[in-house]
């Protein structure tokens, strides 16, 4: 089945420096690719919607300053933690839909930051 | 208004046995899409089963089934045999035309042996 891929699995970082998570659709062209973060014991909360070739739309209360996103390929998106804070620390996961749109979305496996 | 709710926060069965973790939603559009998926203590989410607005049959996977009554707007998840492996965060969620998904709170279920 389609397989999204997500990198760095963890990461660990000092406060103030940038932190970015790849996200790849591995045998799939994903035209829209969504960023989640989620805090322990929560539900996903979508961060960005993020199109091919265009600019990210980002949901009210989430700083596209401070979260970077660029979508450059049909098979690529990163987000970028700029300036982590300890309270960035936080579990982010993307997922990613084929061009039909159809059925499940498909899940990477998560990123863990830490900021300290 | 909460768009999908799950009631349980922790759901406890035991191994062998079935469990029905519940969902209900609330949309205006008639074209909509429900899934559950599992998210395990290591983070990934792991799509369980689908079941579109228009389906006439009720969507089954393996041991996962979803009791889908749409006057009653409920989309719940049986899970059948129970296992150890089951332990987890179950989420169910919503997508409807040309927007997000939804997610619900979760339920936490556990399998005892």
């Amino acid at each position: 089945g389609a397989v999204v891929s997500q990198h760095p699995s963890w990461v660990i970082c000092k406060s103030g420096t940038s932190v970015k998570i790849e996200c790849r659709s591995l045998d799939f062209q994903a035209t829209t690719m969504f960023w989640y973060r989620q805090f322990p014991k929560q539900s996903l909360m979508l961060m960005a919607t993020s199109n091919e070739g265009s600019k990210a739309t980002y949901e009210q209360g989430v700083e596209k300053d401070k979260f970077l996103i660029n979508h450059a390929s049909l098979t690529l998106s990163t987000l970028t933690v700029t300036s982590a804070h300890p309270e960035d620390s936080s579990f982010y996961i993307c997922s990613a839909v084929n061009r039909e749109y159809t059925g499940e979305l498909f899940f990477g496996e998560g990123s863990r930051l830490t900021v300290l | 208004a909460q768009k999908i709710t799950q009631t349980q926060p922790g759901m406890f069965v035991q191994e062998k046995e079935a469990v029905t973790l519940d969902c209900t939603y609330d949309t205006s559009d008639q074209s909509y899409g429900l899934f559950w998926y599992k998210q395990p203590s290591s983070g990934e989410m792991i799509f369980l089963i689908y079941q579109g607005s228009y389906d006439e049959q009720n969507a089954t996977e393996g041991r996962y089934s979803l009791n889908f009554q749409k006057a009653r707007k409920s989309a719940n998840l049986v899970i059948s045999a129970s296992q150890l492996g089951d332990s987890a965060m179950y989420f169910c969620a919503m997508r409807e035309p040309y927007r997000k998904l939804t997610f619900g709170k979760g339920t936490l279920l556990t399998v005892n042996p």
